[in-house]
């Protein structure tokens, strides 16, 4: 079964710092990862995913992520923070298989990290 | 576009009492799935279906029935509500499993008293 660690619950950052969201994965097999953000009082949306290539891969709102399959992380990345990057921020995991744990979607979720941006 | 939709947003639940959350999807996606979101707890998914007429329980199924009579809708009921249900419900859809974004809808908030 595949499961997903944020190891953060909360990570507090000054506005124009840099900031890293640590992710790290268990699976046994080949996975595709991906990072969600949830604004206040609103659903989920894609901020990137990394399904294959490059390791390096870049999403939405300056944010970037690198899979290190050795590390099994996938860290996300931003050089530096806007106060409307306040939100929860999900990693989630997918192998493809129904039988993983995750939804239809094949995705199983981390518990969350949420960013506080300090002015 | 409207995406993925849930009805109602907010909703106030005697203990005992039953009610259907409902989920609908424009974008022709087979997969749709459940989840309940509590703090610290990240999302548990509660049941998902890989189509029409095809469902299943995931990690959190007890208390919550569903069906997927349509593509389109996937209605989530809760069966007699307790106070252990409330949280915030979340619906998704996606096209594939895995190798495609899965799309949410707003959520509904239950409190139940």
């Amino acid at each position: 079964a595949q499961s997903v660690t944020q190891l953060d619950s909360q990570v507090p950052v000054f506005e124009e710092a840099p900031v890293e969201l640590r992710c790290n994965y268990s699976s046994s097999v080949s996975v595709y990862l991906f990072w969600y953000v949830q604004y206040p009082n609103q659903g989920l949306q894609l901020l990137l995913k990394y399904l294959s290539g490059s390791t390096l891969v870049k999403g939405i709102n300056g944010f970037e992520a690198e899979f290190n399959k050795s590390q099994t992380s996938f860290h996300l990345r931003k050089p530096s923070v806007h106060i409307s990057d306040t939100a929860e921020y999900f990693c989630a995991v997918s192998d493809l298989d129904l039988n993983s744990g995750g939804g239809a979607d094949g995705l199983t979720f981390g518990k969350g990290t949420h960013l506080i941006i300090q002015p | 576009n409207a995406g993925v939709t849930q009805t109602p947003k907010f909703q106030v639940l005697k203990t005992g009492q039953s009610m259907t959350l409902q989920c609908a999807q424009d974008m022709n996606h087979e997969y749709m799935s459940w989840y309940r979101q509590d703090p610290g707890m990240g999302l548990r998914l509660i049941h998902y279906s890989v189509g029409a007429g095809i469902t299943d329980q995931g990690e959190v199924p007890n208390g919550y029935n569903v069906s997927r009579s349509t593509t389109e809708d996937f209605p989530l009921r809760l069966l007699s509500a307790a106070p252990s249900q409330t949280s915030v419900y979340f619906c998704a859809s996606s096209y594939s499993t895995g190798l495609t974004e899965a799309f949410f809808g707003q959520g509904t908030r239950l409190t139940v008293v």
